[in-house]
């Protein structure tokens, strides 16, 4: 069985830095992209971020470029989010998912239960 | 970009009706349109991808249809545990999402 468990969301003040986990099972963690996907309260889904197989590519939403970094590491079947410069408009649940890449992102297969991310003074 | 319209953003129906929620996209998108459901609370789950294709261990009054500009997704006979919101997606773009509610 896919499992996603993410953690290390809480509260933070603006300006601030977090890093989020996602650990993988239940499947080869190394074969598929990765991605990050956020909730603010009371609103729809935004993807924010993945990461090839290997690493070697990363794409951003364009309000996160140049503060968030995502990585991976094959080793320990882990996803990463780090998170810097947080703003309010950060405050969300993150999720991690797992998606079906043929050329381009095709769909989310798998997602985990969510860390919630609160950015405030 | 490609821009997602989904619509209505909200609906009420009763147990047993059909229901149907539409998504537009800005340009051809072939049959790349995915659809999940979302309970309160809850992770989103993917019920549809590829427009018509039921993922594995979603029952079969959810369906989808579409390609080009313009797909929808259909509940036959409404259940109570139906109740979510639902979103379509293509690539990395999700549509605003249509909330349903048991009339």
């Amino acid at each position: 069985e896919v499992q996603l468990v993410e953690s290390g969301g809480g509260l933070v003040q603006p300006g601030g830095s977090l890093r989020l986990s996602c650990a993988a099972s239940g499947f080869t963690f190394r074969n598929y992209w990765m991605n990050w996907v956020r909730q603010a309260p009371g609103k729809g889904l935004e993807w924010v971020a993945n990461i090839k197989q290997d690493g070697s590519d990363k794409y951003y939403v364009d309000s996160v470029k140049g503060r968030f970094t995502i990585s991976r590491d094959n080793a320990k079947n882990s996803l990463y989010l780090q998170m810097n410069s947080l703003r309010v408009e950060d405050t969300a649940v993150y999720y991690c998912a797992r998606s079906v890449v043929v050329t381009v992102t095709r769909y989310f297969q798998h997602w985990g239960q969510g860390t919630l991310v609160t950015v405030s003074s | 970009d490609i821009q997602m319209t989904q619509s209505p953003s909200s609906l009420s129906a009763s147990v047993g009706d059909r229901v149907t929620i539409t998504c537009q996209a800005s340009q051809d998108i072939n049959n790349y349109l995915n659809w999940y459901q979302q309970k309160p609370g809850k992770a989103p789950k993917l019920l549809i991808y590829d427009a018509s294709n039921l993922e594995t261990g979603v029952p079969s009054r959810f369906s989808g249809s579409g390609s080009g500009t313009d797909f929808t997704f259909t509940i036959n006979s409404l259940q109570p545990e139906d109740i979510a919101t639902y979103y379509c997606q293509q690539r990395i773009t999700f549509g605003q999402g249509t909330r349903l509610e048991i009339k």
